[in-house]
């Protein structure tokens, strides 16, 4: 069963503007971790926030946000102030918390991109 | 520190053929996995090790071997490959999260595989 839910295969957004990544994600333990990380066209994964289950505030990163709705399982992804750099994949994970709290699950992604 | 380094960055084999994809990381890190990288599937979790010695399947393991003998090292095996697994291939290095959930997964650059 997918445990990690990206409903937008692309999005489009003006320079400068802010942008929302949607991530739903299914998990019935109560101690987990969300990440989002970008992947532009070179290829390398780049880590962007961190969200754990716990937080009681919404993780923010520069102009990175993350909209955690723990009661609606939902983990958006905010990018303020949009720039041409941010056209790129951006992946939703979660770390399961399996027999060594390590596994990462990883959404479809969502290809962001920028319009001057 | 050159933290996770993969070789080779491309390869071309054809079907049948075996390969190994060689990952090393110079962090100390416990952790080490490989992933497969799919168009509308994100990651996908095949291997994975806690430690020298100690290794277990994720998602998509059939078709593919793995080995720790050191800490630093995690190849990936492919024993007869297949057009199924042209693929970008990711390997990634965490310490274990027992003290730190919020630690992400350091990605190398990539293999990109192609099986004719």
């Amino acid at each position: 069963a997918q445990k990690i839910t990206q409903t937008q295969p692309g999005m489009f957004v003006q320079e400068k503007e802010a942008v929302t990544l949607d991530c739903t994600y299914d998990t019935s333990d109560p101690s987990y971790g969300l990440f989002w990380y970008k992947q532009p066209s070179s290829g390398e994964m780049i880590f962007l926030i961190y969200q754990g289950s716990y937080d009681q505030q919404n993780a923010t990163e520069g102009r990175y946000s993350l909209n955690f709705q723990k009661a609606r399982k939902s983990a958006n992804l905010v990018i303020s102030a949009s720039q041409l750099g941010d056209s790129a994949m951006y992946f939703c994970a979660m770390r399961e918390p399996d027999n060594y709290g390590q596994n990462f699950v990883f959404g479809p992604g969502t290809r962001l991109s920028v319009l001057p | 520190n050159a933290g996770v380094t993969q070789t080779p960055k491309f390869q071309v084999l054809k079907t049948g053929q075996s390969m190994t994809l060689q990952c090393a990381q110079d962090m100390n890190h416990e952790y080490m996995s490989w992933y497969r990288q799919d168009p509308g599937m994100g990651l996908r979790l095949i291997h994975y090790s806690v430690g020298a010695g100690i290794t277990d399947q994720g998602e998509v393991p059939n078709g593919y071997n793995v080995s720790r003998s050191t800490t630093e090292d995690f190849p990936l095996r492919l024993l007869s490959a297949a057009p199924s697994q042209t693929s970008v291939y990711f390997c990634a290095s965490s310490p274990l999260s027992s003290g730190a959930p919020q630690e992400t997964q350091y990605f190398g650059p990539g293999t990109r595989l192609l099986v004719l």
